[in-house]
Order: C-alpha cells, then sequence, then structure tokens
C-alpha cells in the first residue's frame, strides 16, 4: 500500500521565519511529487510541483526531492500570517496521486 | 475556464436516503476523481476516471458507492443508502494527464446524514 507520510502539527511559526514542512513516501517508483495548500473549510490548491532530485523556487516557496531517500519537503521564507494553513504533499504514480494527511502551520504575528 | 465545477456545495439528508453529488471537470482534462476528506482519515481516493472509463475504483468503500461518467464533462457519485458515517467532505479533482499540471479540485460537497 502506498503512504504518504507528513507530521501532523501544529507547526507554529513567527512572522518573517522560514516554516519546513517534511514528507515521506513509500512507493520509490513515484515520479511527481505535489504540495497543496488548503484553508479551512476550502479544497485543496496546487502551489508546487517538484519531479526531478533538487531544489525548485517559486517566489517565496523552494520544493525539496531526494528521491534516494524518499523525502521531498516545503519551505515557505518570510512566512506571513496569511500562509496559515493545512499544507497537503501529494506523490503520483501512474497518475494516481496519494495524499498525506497534512501539517497544519501556523504563523502568528 | 470557471474550474472544476461540484454541486451541491451542502447537503444534509437522513438515513436510508440516496444522495446525489455531481461534478463537471475542467474542459479538456481527461482524468476525473472522486475524494472524501474526514479529520480521522485525509484526503482518500474513491475512484479514478480515465477518458471517462473507470480505471480504479478500490478506494469505493463499498456497495452503496457508486459513480459514473456519462461524458467527458459530466461526472456523479451516488450513495444509496446513505449512513451517518458517510459525512464527510467529497471533491471531485481533475487533470490533463500531463506531467506539471497537478490536479484542479472543486469547492466540495459537504455532506452531513443525520
Amino acid at each position: 500500500q502506498k503512504e504518504v507520510e507528513q507530521n501532523s502539527g501544529p507547526l507554529s511559526v513567527p512572522e518573517g521565519a522560514i516554516a519546513s514542512l517534511n514528507c515521506t513516501y513509500s512507493d520509490r517508483v513515484s515520479q511527481s511529487f505535489f504540495w497543496y495548500r488548503q484553508y479551512s473549510g476550502k479544497s485543496p490548491e496546487l502551489i508546487m510541483s517538484i519531479y526531478s532530485n533538487g531544489d525548485k523556487e517559486d517566489g517565496r516557496f523552494t520544493a525539496q526531492l531526494n528521491k534516494a531517500s524518499q523525502y521531498v519537503s516545503l519551505l515557505i521564507r518570510d512566512s506571513q500570517p496569511s500562509d496559515s494553513a493545512t499544507y497537503l504533499c501529494a506523490v503520483e504514480g501512474s497518475y494516481i496521486p496519494t495524499f498525506g494527511r497534512g501539517t497544519s502551520l501556523i504563523v502568528h504575528p | 475556464d470557471a474550474g472544476v465545477i461540484q454541486s451541491p456545495r451542502h447537503e444534509v439528508t437522513e438515513m436510508g436516503q440516496e444522495v446525489t453529488l455531481r461534478c463537471k471537470p475542467i474542459s479538456g482534462h481527461n482524468s476525473l476523481f472522486w475524494y472524501r476528506q474526514t479529520m480521522m482519515r485525509g484526503l482518500e481516493l474513491l475512484i479514478y476516471f480515465n477518458n471517462n472509463v473507470p480505471i480504479d475504483d478500490s478506494g469505493m468503500p463499498e456497495d452503496r458507492f457508486s459513480a459514473k461518467m456519462p461524458n467527458a464533462s459530466f461526472s456523479t457519485l451516488k450513495i444509496q443508502p446513505s449512513e451517518p458515517r458517510d459525512s464527510a467532505v467529497y471533491f471531485c479533482a481533475s487533470s490533463a494527464n500531463s506531467r506539471g499540471g497537478g490536479y484542479t479540485f472543486g469547492s466540495g460537497t459537504r455532506l452531513t446524514v443525520v
């Protein structure tokens, strides 16, 4: 059974700090990796995708992938209160994604 | 594009009643997914369609659940009879079957079975 593990949190960081969110997965043949943000009462929204080992940056967000360690992470620089949400890691194999339970992030002023 | 459209947004029904959830995927997307989200179990994949054909329904909890996709622009998820443990938020998502696009979710249907 394919598993995607995330620390449920909450992860609490002060405004302006770097938030680091982590995810591990069990299926070694996974090829595509995504981070979704979900505000309370809303639907998941895609914020980052990554396919190759290394880092991918988009604005304040950086996704990091290490396939050998089966590990993917999301860094949020200069965290803002508006970043407070649940962040879901999704791992895809053969076009079918498996989602982690999500990590709750709280950015306090 | 209006995105993935789901209806209704909220549904309250009595145990034993039939419930039908509806989804219109993004035009041109040929993969469609139905998910169920609860606090206890997170996001669970119920069924996956590709080009209107059910590819993986291993997540459908039991025979009370059924899903159809009669054409590329419409899908339904039916629960008959409904039970209180079916209470959850049901999401529909679609994708374009190509790397880079990820999955676009609808606004979800919050189902409460009393």
